[in-house]
C-alpha cells in the first residue's frame, strides 16, 4: 500500500463547477497537509497547508483534513479554466521538511 | 514571497555526459534542499535531501555515484547527473526550506529542469 493515495483523473469539469480532490494516506504519523497545484512543465506551487483536522479557507479554495479517516480533500469552487492544472496533495512530518506527494490528479476546467 | 532559481530550465545531452542542474534560493538562505525527479503524468519522487556543508542523503534505489549531490553554499545547491543514459531523461525539480524547516516555513519549488539524454 502507497503511503499516499490520490485519485489520478483526469477530471474535466464545466467553469463554474465546484471541484474536489482527495487524497488519503496510511501513516498516522504525518502532521502537515499540503496541496500543491503544478502546471504543465512548471514547478509545484503551493495553495494549501494545514496541520489540524479541519477546514482551511482561501478564497476559493478550502483544504479539508480528516485525520481520523486519514482523508484529505481540496474543494475548488467557482472553478475558472485558469484552474486547469495537475494537483498534488503532499504530506509530511517531523522537522525535515521531506514530503511525500501524491500522485496528483490532472484537472481541466472548460469553458 | 521566498524564490528558488533553477538552472538550466531545459538541456539536452549525449549519452555518457555529465549535466549539472543548479538550484538557488534567491532571497533566503536555505539550510536543506531537496532534489526530487518526476516523469510525465506522475508524481514528484524524492531522490535525496541536501544539507549545506553535510552529504547529501539519499532515498533507497537512487544511486549516489549517478546523481551527485552538491550543497556547497546556503543558497545553492547542484545535482549532477553524471554518465548520463536515456534512461535519465526526466523532469528534475528542487525546492528548499529555511531552518529549520516547520509547516510556517514551507517548501519553495523551482521551476524544474527538463533533461533529455540522446
Amino acid at each position: 500500500q502507497k503511503e499516499v493515495e490520490q485519485d489520478p483523473g483526469p477530471l474535466s469539469v464545466p467553469e463554474g463547477a465546484i471541484v474536489s480532490l482527495n487524497c488519503t494516506y496510511s501513516n498516522s504519523a504525518f502532521q502537515y497537509f499540503m496541496w500543491y497545484r503544478q502546471y504543465s512543465r512548471k514547478g509545484p506551487e503551493l495553495l494549501m497547508y494545514t496541520y489540524s483536522s479541519g477546514n482551511k479557507e482561501d478564497g476559493r479554495f478550502t483544504a479539508q483534513v480528516d485525520k481520523s479517516s486519514k482523508y484529505i480533500s481540496l474543494f475548488i469552487r467557482d472553478s475558472q479554466p485558469s484552474d486547469s492544472a495537475t494537483y498534488l496533495c503532499a504530506l509530511g512530518s517531523g522537522n525535515t521538511g521531506k514530503l511525500i506527494f501524491g500522485q496528483g490528479t490532472t484537472l481541466q476546467v472548460k469553458p | 514571497g521566498a524564490v528558488v532559481s533553477q538552472h538550466p530550465s531545459r538541456v539536452i545531452c549525449k549519452s555518457g555526459t555529465s549535466v549539472k542542474i543548479e538550484c538557488r534560493s534567491l532571497d533566503f538562505q536555505a539550510t536543506t534542499m531537496f532534489w526530487y525527479r518526476q516523469f510525465p503524468k506522475k508524481s514528484l519522487m524524492l531522490m535525496a535531501t541536501s544539507n549545506e556543508g553535510s552529504k547529501a542523503t539519499y532515498e533507497q534505489g537512487v544511486e549516489k555515484d549517478k546523481f551527485l549531490i552538491n550543497h556547497a553554499s546556503l543558497t545553492l545547491s547542484t545535482l549532477t547527473v553524471t554518465s548520463a543514459h536515456p534512461e535519465d531523461s526526466s523532469f528534475y525539480i528542487c525546492s528548499a526550506s529555511g531552518s529549520p524547516f516547520s509547516g510556517a516555513n514551507v517548501l519553495t519549488f523551482g521551476a524544474g529542469s527538463r533533461l533529455t539524454v540522446l
